[in-house]
């Protein structure tokens, strides 16, 4: 079945640090991807996304996101955590010509310690 | 920027109860999507709809639940008669025309509570 996994379910990071959030995905093709972000009281915004072309893509907030079809992943990183990006993460799939809803992870929370 | 906006932020109703809840979409976007997300599980994909009709649906949207666009703005989520297991997270989203990737842009969710 097409599935999405986020393995972490919480993450802590000192500020300052680097930070790596992972993504599987269990498709036949190579779906369209992409990250959210959802900060409490707050929807979902789009971080990235990914559709073809360069595996490294760029985001908002100092974001970026590599696609690797051998591993079938999409990992978020960012260099240096700011405590404002303490929140809750969905990577999120959709498969081209088989509709446009999308299908995500379980969520990834993220802690920012000082 | 304009923002998807859904109303109320909270509702707490009484099983068996109907429920309505109400997304206003970005001015121009043409598809339009519910999602929900039971407390600390999935984001799970409802409904679609296009075109003044729905275009796709999950397992969970069966008869209980109803989407409509009454006045051309508003898009609604009805379930007819709530039960325990309806409580959750309810996000609206709305795809731009245009983008390739179909972009969706989410709105800040209703949280509904079944007692």
């Amino acid at each position: 079945a097409q599935s999405v996994t986020q393995p972490d379910i919480h993450i802590t990071v000192s500020e300052g640090a680097s930070l790596e959030l992972r993504c599987n995905y269990s498709y036949g093709a190579t779906p369209y991807l992409f990250w959210y972000v959802q900060s409490p009281g707050q929807g979902l915004q789009l971080l990235l996304k990914y559709f073809s072309g360069d595996t490294l893509v760029q985001g908002i907030k100092g974001f970026e996101a590599e696609f690797k079809r051998s591993q079938s992943s999409f990992n978020l990183r960012k260099p240096s955590v700011h405590w404002s990006d303490a929140a809750e993460y969905f990577c999120a799939a959709r498969i081209y010509q088989a509709g446009t809803a999308l299908i995500f992870g379980k969520g990834t929370t993220l802690s920012v310690s000082s | 920027e304009p923002e998807v906006t859904q109303t109320p932020s909270h509702q707490v109703t009484q099983m068996g109860q109907e429920v309505i809840l109400r997304c206003v979409p970005i001015s121009n976007h043409l598809y339009f999507y519910w999602y929900r997300q039971i407390l600390g599980q999935k984001v799970e994909f409802l409904v679609s709809f296009y075109n003044n009709e729905i275009s796709e649906k999950s397992e969970i949207f069966d008869d209980q639940f109803s989407v409509e666009r009454p006045d051309g703005s508003n898009f609604t989520l009805k379930i007819r008669s709530t039960k325990l297991e309806d409580s959750a997270m309810y996000f609206c989203a709305t795809i731009r025309p245009g983008t390739a990737v179909y972009e969706q842009y989410f709105g800040p969710g209703t949280r509904l509570t079944v007692t």
